[in-house]
């Protein structure tokens, strides 16, 4: 099984801090790279599905780069508030099926007043 | 409201039985999967099904099993030859994707907590 691997696995920021982070994918057979916000205790959340190399997408503070060529993505908060406080997944359908998503193991963020 | 349902919310099992995981969406999503989460990992592929009657085996089948007799409801079997059943459990439906189609988000129902006693 190809992995999606996360970096980093956890981050602190404070409030108001810009922060990133990254997401490994395999870029053969590449179709889709999908990135989840998964709040505590509630269900996780589509962010972004993107498909095109090059492509940006955003929403509100958040915004998400995708590099089909190298295999990597990278999520973007700008100014992060507390309510941003979540694991970050991201995933891709590489291992034979459309829909059958690999996902990576997250990147939790813990964004402090 | 549309959306995925997920029961119970708490499982307690005992060393040798089996225990039924209820998943129903009324978002009229043909594609439905249930995922296992375990700490510091992924969520894992158990089993997925794009249409009724018809579903495949995850990257983790073994000591599960399936049904998808009807379009809504997606049950989850957790039969006593899985030998670490202990675990949070997602259920996600979509859109069906294919190669001439963009692909879709998923979506999440709120989970089960099993615990083998």
């Amino acid at each position: 099984i190809l992995n999606v691997e996360q970096s980093p696995q956890s981050l602190h920021v404070q409030e108001g801090d810009s922060t990133n982070f990254t997401c490994s994918f395999p870029s053969s057979n590449f179709y889709a790279l999908h990135w989840y916000r998964w709040e505590t205790a509630k269900s996780p959340e589509a962010l972004f599905v993107m498909t095109l190399n090059g492509d940006e997408k955003k929403k509100g503070r958040i915004s998400a780069t995708l590099n089909t060529k190298e295999g990597y993505s990278y999520l973007y908060i700008k100014g992060s508030q507390p309510e941003d406080s979540a694991t970050y997944l991201c995933a891709s359908p590489f291992s034979g099926g459309y829909n059958k998503l690999i996902f990576g193991a997250g990147t939790r963020l813990a964004v402090h007043p | 409201d549309g959306g995925i349902t997920q029961s119970p919310k708490y499982l307690f099992r005992k060393e040798g039985q089996n225990v039924t995981l209820s998943c129903e969406q009324n978002l009229n999503h043909d594609a439905m999967y249930w995922y296992r989460q375990d700490p510091g990992q992924g969520l894992r592929l158990i089993y997925y099904s794009q249409i009724v009657n018809d579903f495949q085996k995850g990257d983790i089948a073994e000591g599960y099993s399936v049904s998808r007799e009807k379009k809504e409801s997606f049950p989850l079997t957790v039969t006593s030859a899985q030998k670490n059943p202990t675990a949070f459990y997602l259920c996600a439906s979509q859109i069906a994707g294919g190669p001439t189609s963009l692909p879709n988000e998923q979506f999440f129902g709120p989970g089960t907590r099993l615990t083998v006693l």
